[in-house]
């Protein structure tokens, strides 16, 4: 199947600062890729879509200025959390279809702390 | 929207016995139908995905079953290991792997060696 990374794994910041947090598919193209927050012991809850050469697409309740999503090419999407807090420690995972099987696959995820 | 319901939350099995998960979703529209399996720290893996013009579908020990009048799909697992022990998702969407997915809450196996 197709691979879908991201980077980095694990992230520890402070309060307060923004975190960036790449998705690349490695060896496929993917103009969509989907950008989902985990909690523990939960699922996984649908957060926006990054869509290559356009502007993302909120779930709602979502806040688009705290979570910037850029679709820089057709192998990477990356979520940058501004001015983290707290609350947003949280397990992030991005997925990505893959067009030859109609399938979608998942990255590894990155866990975020925020002291 | 489409609200996908996953049951039971938990399940235990003795290593060898089958497990059965079963799902139910609301939207008539959906059409595509995968099953995740998720280890602790790990992203979802796909283990096996089912379309609505098929009824059932079995790769080795594993096989979806898909039942489009009653709104229902089903994960079958045979001779469980241990290593089966995981949480498992089921997912729906309307159009396919494009389309963003509708989880079902999960549920953890546990396979009793």
């Amino acid at each position: 199947g197709a691979v879908v990374s991201q980077h980095p794994s694990r992230v520890i910041c402070k309060s307060g600062t923004s975190v960036k947090i790449e998705c690349r598919s490695l060896d496929f193209q993917a103009t969509t890729m989907f950008w989902y927050r985990q909690f523990p012991k939960k699922s996984l809850m649908l957060m926006a879509t990054s869509n290559e050469g356009s502007k993302a697409t909120y779930e709602q309740g979502v806040e688009k200025d705290k979570f910037l999503i850029n679709h820089a090419s057709l192998t990477l999407s990356t979520l940058t959390v501004t001015s983290a807090h707290p609350e947003d420690s949280s397990f992030y995972i991005c997925s990505a279809p893959w067009s030859v099987l109609d399938t979608q696959y998942f990255g590894p995820g990155t866990r975020l702390t925020v002291l | 929207g489409e609200n996908v319901e996953q049951h039971p939350s938990t399940l235990s099995v003795q290593e060898g016995d089958s497990a059965v998960i079963k799902c139910t979703y609301s939207d008539s529209a959906s059409n595509y139908f995968p099953w995740y399996k998720q280890e602790l720290g790990k992203g979802p893996q796909l283990i096996i995905d089912i379309r609505s013009n098929v009824g059932e579908k079995k790769d080795q020990r594993i096989a979806v079953t898909l039942n489009k009048t009653a709104k229902h799909f089903s994960l079958h697992i045979t001779e469980t290991q241990p290593e089966d022990s995981a949480v498992y998702f089921c997912a729906a969407s309307r159009t396919g792997a494009n389309s963003k997915l509708t989880f079902g809450k999960g549920i953890t196996l546990s396979v009793r060696p």
